[in-house]
């Protein structure tokens, strides 16, 4: 089983400023088989991007993920209220599909 | 986008068994995969498994197997997860997500639905 781990497991930030969140896999991800979901209080997660790097529909482009193989990163630039949120990678290129264990970004 | 509907709130004493079901839109259901994500209060997210409606095969977590079962209706557009012997650590909600699906395979999770609160409790 591939294990993700996510850091910080907590991220306090200013409005404006720029988030940088990384997941670390204990093995290397297929294919870059790897997406990066939002989920705020009370709601189901909300894809944000697919294959490491691809923004999913509709999200904005102040989001960007990179990476290969054990280690990715999600990139929020210019933080706005709507993206105070839990932050989840997750890989889908090996059975059994697993998560991190979630990034909470805060406001500061 | 493939809308998802779940079905509602559950309570079920320890031992018994719990059917989440997951009512697709969309006209490309028998193409589709599915899994299913639980989340435990105030923690994170727990993969279950997944089922792929078009050739029927399926994955279930390890420490889930012998007792999840995810089946699909076609004739529905529903996909179902049943969880027998249920606990006091089976109380979370559960949520399904439509998977996309091409080229024999199915990937990332981009649709979800609204979750279902299940509550094992005496």
């Amino acid at each position: 089983e591939i294990v993700l781990t996510q850091s910080p497991g907590t991220l306090s930030l200013s409005l404006g400023s720029r988030a940088t969140l990384s997941c670390r896999a204990s093995q290397s991800v297929s294919a870059g088989y790897l997406a990066w979901y939002q989920q705020k209080p009370g709601q189901a997660p909300r894809l944000l991007i697919h294959g490491g790097s691809l923004r999913a529909t509709d999200i904005p482009d102040r989001f960007s993920g990179s990476g290969s193989g054990t280690d990715f990163t999600l990139t929020i630039t210019r933080l706005e209220p709507d993206d105070f949120a839990v932050y989840y990678c997750h890989q889908y290129g090996s059975s059994p599909r697993t998560f991190g264990q979630g990034t909470k970004v805060e406001i500061k | 986008q493939v809308q998802l509907v779940q079905s509602g709130p559950e309570v079920k004493e320890p031992g018994a068994s719990v059917t989440v079901s997951c009512e697709a839109s969309g006209d490309n259901f028998a193409n589709s995969g599915f899994s299913w994500v639980r989340q435990a209060p105030g923690q994170g997210l727990e993969y279950m498994g997944w089922i792929s409606v078009f050739n029927g095969n399926h994955n279930y977590a390890e420490n889930l197997q012998g007792r999840v079962t995810m089946t699909a209706d076609t004739s529905s557009s529903t996909v179902y997860m049943e969880l027998t012997s249920l606990t006091s650590d089976d109380t979370a909600v559960y949520f399904c997500a439509a998977l996309f699906c091409g080229g024999g395979g199915c990937y990332e999770m981009r649709s979800w639905g609204q979750g279902t609160l299940v509550t094992v409790s005496s």
